[in-house]
């Protein structure tokens, strides 16, 4: 089955500063890439996606870009603020099956 | 629109008892999905269900089981409890499901404590 991982698990930044959180996945039919910002006590929300014949996505502060023949994919946020402070996830869906990656805590410093 | 509803919101059981969790998704979706959170164990995918039908199961064990109702509404049971089975449970619900390229939009757990 899918295998994705995550890095870094923590993730500290001072704000205005962008933050990286990269991923990889092992199976080859996963076309499908969400990531969800999870803060504390919460749900999981959908922050941005991406789809496998798309390479880059963005929307405002927030990028996504996917390279398949390395199969890895990567968030980034520039202008970080206060409240981008949560535990970010990564996923890959191949086959009916979504798989996430561990989480990267993000804290943005003031 | 409502969003994904879970019931109960919080649970308590004892080890060897069973638990069945409801989660009603979003109107018009036909796609529930469920996942178990732990801190050591991450996010991990449960099933998915559409149109009544299971069209994916992770990697647990049978004690973890589902279903889906005409109305999309989604049921999980676990039986045998065990002290591990503790956990936040979600549900997520979209319009395709898995197998499209659709945003999933989750509901706010069941918190699951096993004693």
């Amino acid at each position: 089955g899918e295998n994705v991982e995550q890095h870094p698990s923590t993730l500290s930044v001072q704000e205005g500063d962008s933050a990286v959180i990269k991923c990889t996945y092992s199976d080859s039919a996963s076309n499908y890439f969400p990531w969800y910002k999870q803060e504390l006590g919460k749900r999981p929300q959908l922050i941005i996606d991406i789809r496998s014949n798309v390479g880059e996505k963005k929307d405002q502060r927030i990028a996504v870009t996917l390279n398949k023949t390395a199969k890895h994919f990567s968030l980034h946020i520039t202008e970080t603020q206060p409240e981008d402070s949560a535990v970010y996830f990564c996923a890959a869906t191949a086959n009916n099956d979504m798989r996430f990656g561990a989480g990267t805590r993000l804290t943005v410093k003031p | 629109k409502a969003g994904v509803t879970q019931t109960p919101r919080y649970l308590i059981k004892t080890r060897g008892q069973q638990v069945t969790l409801s989660c009603s998704p979003i109107s018009g979706h036909r796609s529930v999905s469920w996942y178990q959170q732990t801190p050591g164990q991450g996010l991990q995918f449960l099933f998915e269900y559409f149109s009544e039908t299971q069209r994916n199961k992770g990697n647990f064990p049978g004690r973890f089981s589902g279903r889906q109702f005409s109305n999309s509404r989604s049921e999980m049971n676990v039986s045998t409890l065990e002290l591990g089975d503790s956990a936040l449970y979600l549900c997520a619900s979209s319009i395709t499901g898995l197998s499209g390229w659709n945003e999933q939009f989750f509901g706010p757990g069941t918190r699951l404590t096993v004693l």
